[in-house]
């Protein structure tokens, strides 16, 4: 079973420094969304692709968040300049767009940045 | 502001008494309604979906939700709780707006089944 996986599980980094995180969604799954989940909240949308287009981007990331999907496949998010609060599990997830419109989560990345 | 709100952190049943588990949302136009379950070190996990059509719907596990329009809620439902069940559920919308692919998560409600 090829799922969604991301690399690193975890990462842990000193404030100031930058960090990527990859994503590799299921194969023929051309949409492809990041979220940020904390401590007993849901998972928070960042940003979605539709193949290797942004599409959209939540007014909660900041310029020193970005985001690519290089050639509609596997995609990438680099935080630069890391602050203490984001400090996180950043999910990956992918579905279909020819529906039925669930996503396919990743295991996410745990970021703790010290 | 859209929203989704699932109004209990923790749901506590026994083991064979049926479970609800409450959402209700806040967005624009016909929404899409999902149900995902966690557990723990693993990643969120598709249960059910509301799309159009039947407003019961039926998912993996023996757990159903219904679709109310007038209420604008989408409560997870399930007839005989098992102890394997107990874990963390987020209700997700995916607003019914053209232009827009976000999908707005609720906070999470921990279900506790008891034996």
């Amino acid at each position: 079973d090829t799922g969604v996986s991301q690399d690193p599980r975890h990462k842990i980094t000193k404030r100031g420094q930058n960090v990527t995180f990859r994503c590799d969604p299921i194969s023929e799954h051309n949409r492809l969304y990041w979220y940020r989940q904390t401590l007993g909240q849901g998972p928070e949308f960042l940003t979605y692709f539709q193949n290797e287009a942004q599409l959209e981007k939540s007014r909660l990331l900041s310029d020193r968040f970005s985001a690519e999907r290089p050639k509609g496949s596997f995609s990438t998010l680099e935080i630069q300049r890391t602050e203490q609060g984001d400090s996180a599990m950043y999910l990956c997830a992918s579905s279909s767009s020819r529906g039925p419109y669930e996503q396919y989560f990743g295991p996410g990345t745990r970021l703790t940045v010290t | 502001a859209q929203s989704v709100a699932q109004p209990e952190d923790q749901v506590n049943v026994a083991e064979g008494n049926p479970l609800t588990v409450k959402c209700t949302y806040s967005v624009s136009g016909n929404p899409y309604l999902f149900w995902y379950v966690q557990y723990p070190n693993r990643g969120l996990q598709f249960l059910l979906k509301y799309i159009t059509g039947d407003n019961l719907v039926k998912g993996s596990y023996g757990f159903e939700a219904e679709f109310n329009k007038s209420q604008t809620s989408f409560h997870l439902k399930k007839p005989s709780a098992l102890v394997s069940d107990s874990a963390l559920y987020f209700c997700a919308v995916r607003p019914g707006v053209s232009g827009t692919y976000k999908y707005i998560f609720g906070t999470g409600t921990r279900l506790k089944v008891l034996a």
